[in-house]
């Protein structure tokens, strides 16, 4: 089975604050992903990465970054936390297969942040 | 703009009987689709993938693929109250790596 773990189930963090979210999956998956999830407006998609060192935005990152040093570990920086920062952090992996074809999902337990 | 389209419910159902979720999307090239369901406070579960039309059925869990109509359909059969939970369609995208989300459908089940 995929297991992906997630550093914190609940965090409380103070604004301004640099906030570090970790995320480790152990099934050596290529691809992995962090979401944000706020009533109403469903998953929102904020960094992805296909391979170690690389990554992409997604629909909403500013004021986030990402880091990939191993495959298995995907990190999500807050450089300043911000109120409206407050919501779900959802980590994800998936296995890209050949030829390219997106594959499933699988999440992590996630991450409720609340920043003050 | 490519879209993934769910009622957001709720849609209620009473125990035993047949329920049934519907998912719209516009990127006619999407060639993966799932259904995960997402208990209040946790995080998104896999439940069903198809890629090809018809009918895949897994337990309880049918999903029905119409690539023509670019539909995808999830019924759940002898429905019971721990199905009461949202239903997120994902449908991939051309990028290869991202799926699209529909909003998902809040289901309650009643006793």
């Amino acid at each position: 089975d995929v297991k992906v773990t997630q550093s914190s189930r609940y965090l409380v963090k103070r604004t301004g604050e640099k906030v570090f979210l970790e995320c480790v999956q152990d099934m050596d998956h290529e691809n992995m992903f962090w979401y944000r999830q706020d009533p109403g407006l469903g998953l929102r998609l904020i960094y992805f990465s296909y391979d170690v060192k690389m990554k992409e935005k997604g629909d909403i990152p500013e004021g986030y970054s990402v880091s990939r040093e191993k495959k298995e570990r995907f990190s999500l920086i807050l450089e300043s936390a911000s109120t409206n920062q407050t919501s779900m952090y959802l980590c994800a992996s998936s296995l890209s297969l050949a030829g390219g074809h997106s594959y499933e999902q699988y999440f992590g337990p996630g991450t409720r942040l609340t920043v003050t | 703009q490519k879209e993934v389209e769910q009622n957001s419910g709720p849609l209620s159902v009473p125990e035993g009987a047949i329920a049934s979720l519907n998912c719209t999307y516009s990127d006619r090239v999407s060639q993966s689709f799932f259904w995960y369901r997402q208990y209040s406070g946790k995080s998104p579960e896999l439940i069903m993938s198809i890629y090809s039309n018809g009918d895949k059925e897994d337990g309880r869990f049918t999903a029905q693929l119409n690539k023509a109509s670019q539909y995808v359909s999830l019924l759940i059969r002898d429905s019971q109250p721990s199905d009461s939970a949202t239903y997120l369609c994902a449908v991939n995208t051309d990028s290869n790596y991202q799926l699209i989300w529909g909003a998902g459908t809040k289901l309650i089940i009643k006793p």
